[in-house]
């Protein structure tokens, strides 16, 4: 079946723009998260929704990132007046089971955006 | 101190040999464990989940953890170069939520 899929996949915005990137988890997948990964480093907890709820966004760096999951499905990670830091790889990943000691994440392709 | 370590590496391993890749956690309380397989430029892919102490075995690959020492292995027997990536360790650290914590990858080079 079709994995996570996430556009757009190269995103360049000039400082102090605002950007939008969207996640389409894998059908039926209640759990979704994003994660913001910078060269030579592992991925960082960005943020998680159980469907539309935005359980935790303790992993957001600032004000300036925002996101929502307004039916449960479809996902947007918003940044806003974007700097020269936010500049890195940003992945969606999803889960099947909601809440349990147990479960697997699977990532898709990512959006590398570029702050100039 | 991070809270998932992982030798940087690079590990170089010749084609059909063992390779042995290591991860420990900070967090007693950890219950879920994760390896992905990172190529350059990609993202990362599930390869091996990991729940109970011992090993878990599919195909080529062998996860090991010892929750007592907080530690968790990956082993990739016969390995190819095809194998040459970033392995990253990832941890489930509880506390009510279902984040990954993940290590900064080992990156695993098979020489022909």
């Amino acid at each position: 079946g079709a994995g996570v899929s996430q556009s757009p996949r190269y995103k360049v915005a000039k400082r102090g723009q605002d950007v939008a990137l969207r996640c389409d988890p894998i059908s039926g997948h209640v759990s979704l998260f994003w994660y913001q990964q910078a060269l030579g480093q592992g991925p960082e907890f960005l943020t998680y929704f159980q469907n539309e709820a935005q359980l935790d966004k303790s992993g957001l760096p600032s004000d300036r990132f925002f996101a929502e999951r307004p039916e449960g499905s479809v996902s947007t990670l918003k940044i806003q007046r974007t700097q020269q830091e936010d500049s890195a790889v940003y992945l969606c990943a999803s889960s099947l089971i909601a809440s349990t000691d147990s479960y697997e994440q699977y990532f898709g392709p990512g959006t590398r955006l570029t702050v100039t | 101190q991070k809270e998932v370590e992982q030798n940087s590496g690079p590990l170089s391993v010749p084609e059909g040999a063992i390779a042995s890749l290591n991860c420990t956690y900070s967090d007693r309380v950890s219950q879920s464990f994760f390896w992905y397989r990172q190529y350059s430029g990609k993202s990362p892919e599930l390869i091996m989940s990991i729940y109970s102490n011992g090993d878990k075995e599919d195909g080529r690959f062998t996860a090991q953890l010892n929750k007592a020492s907080q530690y968790v292995s990956l082993l990739i027997r016969d390995s190819q170069p095809s194998d040459s990536a970033t392995y990253l360790c990832a941890v489930n650290m509880g506390g009510g939520g279902n984040k990954l914590t993940f290590g900064t990858g080992t990156q695993l080079k098979v020489e022909l």
